[in-house]
């Protein structure tokens, strides 16, 4: 059974460093992963997805990347700002559509 | 600018009423999920359907819940009879299956709570 983990559950750092969100999962058969990004009290959006052929995909400040074979994927923000606080989850696709969600990382970017 | 919609946003019952979530997803987009979202459990996935079609819906109690998709542009969530361990955010996400880029969006959620 895929098993998607987060690390760090929660992250506080001031405005303007750069950081790092990981995600790893149990399977590596995978077809994709995708991060969202959780405001509280609303739904989720999308920020990047890698399909499981890609190393790496970039927007913006955001720069997303994929070890398959690892089991691992990490989440750069560069240049952080106060907009960025939210919750960061990853999920894989295990095939057939079927999203499996990490636990999420809480992250508070403070002034 | 193209979203997936959900009504209502929150919803407080009482145990044992029925329930009804709906959820309009993006035109064109022919695959819907429904995912709850709890503390405990966090994201779960519930039912998906392809081309109006349930593909899966084995994260569904299904004593309780039904999912149903009457037309391309409605999807519905039904539990009957409700009970308190089901008061969760409910989301619905929609997506274009195609060959390699099957992205997901997400609706804002309702919020259920049952007493």
């Amino acid at each position: 059974k895929q098993e998607v983990t987060q690390i760090p559950a929660a992250l506080s750092v001031p405005e303007g460093e750069n950081l790092v969100l990981n995600c790893s999962f149990t399977d590596s058969a995978i077809y994709n992963l995708q991060w969202f990004r959780q405001d509280p009290g609303k739904g989720l959006t999308s920020l990047l997805l890698i399909q499981s052929s890609q190393r790496e995909q970039t927007s913006g400040r955001l720069n997303a990347s994929l070890d398959k074979s690892s089991g691992r994927s990490t989440l750069y923000i560069a240049a952080s700002q106060p907009g960025d606080s939210a919750t960061y989850l990853c999920a894989v696709n295990t095939g057939f559509q079927k999203l499996v969600f990490g636990t999420g990382t809480r992250l508070l970017v403070s002034p | 600018d193209a979203r997936v919609t959900q009504t209502p946003r929150d919803k407080v019952t009482e145990m044992g009423q029925e329930v009804t979530m709906r959820c309009q997803p993006i035109l064109g987009h022919n695959t819907v999920f429904w995912y709850r979202q709890t503390m405990m459990q966090g994201l779960e996935l519930l039912a998906y359907f392809r081309n109006r079609a349930p593909l899966d819906d084995s994260g569904m109690p299904k004593d309780r819940f039904s999912a149903e998709m009457p037309d391309a542009t409605l999807a519905t969530l039904k539990i009957q009879p409700s009970e308190p361990r089901d008061s969760a955010v409910y989301f619905c996400a929609s997506g274009s299956e195609g060959f390699t880029y099957n992205e997901q969006f997400f609706g804002p959620g309702t919020r259920l709570t049952v007493l």
